[in-house]
């Protein structure tokens, strides 16, 4: 069964670095999605793309984060200088397009990635 | 504003035990509703959803009836197993849009 991946598992980094998060899609799917979890906390939308653009974001992907579909299969959030708050787990969904309240709506999780700011 | 309040965790129960975990929304149109599964070490997995008013949502033995009167999505299992261990996540997506998801309840079940 097709599967979103994601790396590393888990990225340790000093505070002012930039690190990137790396996730594949299912190969079919054309929306992708970035969420996050700090620990403790509800699982918080970050960021939408579709059609190589953004197409939502909240009030965390401020100007520090960014989205990119570098190729075919890779979509990557950077954080370009990394805060001790945002130490947080980051989820990777993606989803095909669809009729409105089809199943093909549903956004597939990957494993995420454990980012820690030290 | 969007939001789910789920029970606060972790909740522990012995194996056969009867399982609810409470889930309450608030949203300003007519959401469907859903609940994620993570198992250790794994990703988010869709475990049930509904997308109306009195529809019911059923798998692995699991249920969640949508209740617009009282707003909520509470998961339930008659009889749960070890391996049902994970954390549960209530979320609300109106629409083609983001997900809004609880804070999540942790649940062990001990054999």
């Amino acid at each position: 069964e097709p599967e979103v991946t994601q790396t590393p598992s888990h990225q340790v980094t000093q505070m002012g670095q930039e690190v990137i998060l790396r996730c594949v899609p299912i190969s079919n799917h054309l929306y992708f999605y970035w969420y996050r979890q700090i620990l403790g906390q509800k699982v918080e939308f970050l960021v939408s793309f579709y059609n190589n653009e953004i197409s939502e974001k909240s009030e965390i992907f401020d100007d520090q984060f960014s989205v990119e579909r570098p190729d075919g299969s890779n979509f990557t959030l950077k954080i370009r200088s990394t805060k001790l708050e945002d130490s947080a787990m980051y989820f990777c969904a993606s989803r095909t397009p669809g009729l409105a309240g089809g199943p093909s709506y549903e956004q597939y999780f990957g494993p995420g990635t454990r980012l820690t700011v030290t | 504003g969007n939001s789910v309040t789920q029970m606060e965790g972790p909740v522990t129960l012995s194996e056969e035990a009867f399982l609810t975990i409470n889930c309450t929304y608030t949203a300003t149109g007519y959401p469907s509703l859903f609940w994620y599964v993570q198992y250790p070490g794994e990703g988010l997995q869709l475990l049930l959803k509904a997308t109306k008013a009195d529809d019911k949502g059923s798998n692995k033995g699991f249920e969640a009836t949508y209740r617009k009167e009282t707003t909520s999505f509470h998961l339930e299992k008659g009889s749960v197993q070890v391996s049902d261990s994970a954390v549960y996540f209530c979320a609300l997506r109106l629409g083609a849009q983001k997900l809004v998801f609880g804070q999540g309840t942790r649940l062990t079940i001990n054999p």
